[in-house]
């Protein structure tokens, strides 16, 4: 355990359905953060968030909603996915934006 | 702005032998430098990390890396491979962001590294 938990570790979904995942630490960190990672392709930045502000959206699609209620908690709203958004979707913090990342082990998203 | 190459997307070693895996950065700002293992299917975990001072750091599992300002280098090396090695490996960097006091962290695109028996 890394100290970061994300939830559900696996998750299949249909293109119509909406579902979240859920990202918790308890580890005193002020910055959290959403990836993408697909098969053979770099790892993606999605959303950053610093002291519960978002910080960066790199030209995410609106289908993916990130939502911050505190700087222990980070959701990641889907709805309407596609395919193509089948990844292993990974959650990480850290004390200070851009440094020390802890990740955790990741959910395994698959759009059928 | 700043970036990472690794050479090589997929290095292939015995069991026994040395692994080098390599990482060459670009920064405008003296960097913090980072190395992540990812085994299937998990998250990453950090192995080492150059922020200042010694240039030699090491890390967990037996693996080191040398910070190399001249060649703008931050090389990942073990003497002997292990069969759990078997993993991806990223270098990231991290340095000031937009001016203001926060950092921004860049990941290469990894490297497989597949040990042999």
């Amino acid at each position: 355990e890394t100290g970061v938990t994300q939830t559900p570790r696996h998750l299949v979904m249909g293109m119509t359905n909406k579902k979240s995942l859920k990202c918790e630490q308890h580890l005193g960190h002020n910055a959290m953060y959403w990836y993408k990672q697909s098969a053979k392709k770099p790892l993606e930045l999605m959303f950053v968030y610093n002291f519960k502000e978002q910080t960066e959206n790199n030209s995410v699609p609106s289908r993916f909603s990130p939502e911050c209620p505190n700087s222990s908690h980070l959701f990641l709203h889907l709805h309407t996915l596609q395919p193509e958004d089948s990844a292993l979707y990974l959650c990480a913090s850290s004390q200070r934006q851009g440094l020390g990342y802890t990740f955790g082990s990741g959910t395994r998203l698959t759009v059928v | 702005a700043q970036s990472v190459t690794q050479l090589g997307s997929h290095v292939s070693v015995s069991e026994g032998a040395l692994v080098l895996l390599r990482c060459n950065y670009s920064s405008s700002v003296p960097p913090y430098l980072f190395w992540y293992v990812q085994y299937p299917n998990q998250g990453l975990q950090l192995l080492l990390k150059y922020t200042t001072g010694a240039t030699l750091v090491k890390g967990i599992n037996g693996f080191e890396a040398e910070f190399k300002k001249s060649e703008t280098s931050f090389h990942l090396t073990k003497p002997s491979a292990h069969m759990s090695d078997a993993a991806e490996y990223f270098c990231a960097v991290s340095g000031p962001h937009s001016g203001g006091s926060n950092y921004k962290l860049t990941f290469g695109k990894g490297t497989l590294l597949t040990v042999n028996p």
